[in-house]
């Protein structure tokens, strides 16, 4: 079994506080770990697949990086706004194909 | 371009009822999932499906079967259901990507 965990568990913010949280995952079989935003009554919405070490990746104010090696991503969120809000998932691929996903960190963003 | 389609939305049922939630994709993947989402455990994979004709369990398996009928459609039966499997229900497909998902089937087991 496969073992993805993301830190902290929850999180609250004001409006306006830069953020960021872990992904930890198994260094070995690699093949890529995406990151994923998932609101309150929605379906995990994909917001970025990485597969090389170092990567890193931008999409407005959020953004994230990548170490294969030691294991774990990072993603900032700079800047929260309360749209921000949602459960932030992480999931491993290794190059079998199945994707394990952590548990989440629950982002709180108070205006 | 649906992407995965799961159905029904809702669904009540009673104690030792049974039921089947649908899911198909129009993406020519391979591997497809079901997980279920409860209040503070994120996603837990019931079952997964490499390829047609593969089956594998997950995490919580108990209570469940699946069908991988051909490459699009992949189906959860739950053949008696009970209060514990209330919960909400994602399928999911992936093909060495991020897994795209299905908007999700909300069951209420009464």
């Amino acid at each position: 079994i496969l073992n993805v965990e993301q830190s902290p568990q929850s999180l609250h913010v004001q409006e306006g506080d830069s953020t960021n949280f872990t992904c930890s995952f198994p260094s070995s079989n690699f093949y890529a770990l995406h990151w994923y935003r998932w609101k309150t009554a929605k379906s995990p919405e994909a917001l970025f697949v990485m597969t090389l070490n170092g990567d890193e990746k931008k999409k407005g104010r959020i953004s994230a990086t990548l170490n294969t090696k030691e294991g774990y991503s990072y993603l900032y969120i700079k800047g929260s706004q309360p749209e921000d809000s949602a459960t932030y998932l992480c999931a491993f691929n290794t190059n079998a194909g199945k994707s394990t996903f952590g548990d989440g960190t629950t982002l709180t963003v108070k205006p | 371009n649906a992407g995965v389609t799961q159905t029904p939305k809702f669904q009540v049922l009673k104690t030792g009822q049974s039921m089947t939630l649908q899911c198909a994709q129009d993406m020519n993947h391979n591997s497809m999932y079901w997980y279920r989402q409860d209040p503070g455990m994120g996603l837990r994979l019931i079952y997964y499906s490499a390829s047609e004709g593969t089956t594998d369990k997950g995490e919580v398996p108990n209570g469940y079967n699946v069908s991988r009928l051909n490459k699009r459609e992949f189906s959860l039966r739950l053949e008696s259901a009970a209060p514990s499997q209330t919960s909400v229900y994602f399928c999911a497909s992936s093909e060495m990507t991020a897994p795209t998902f299905g908007s999700g089937t909300r069951l209420t087991v009464v």
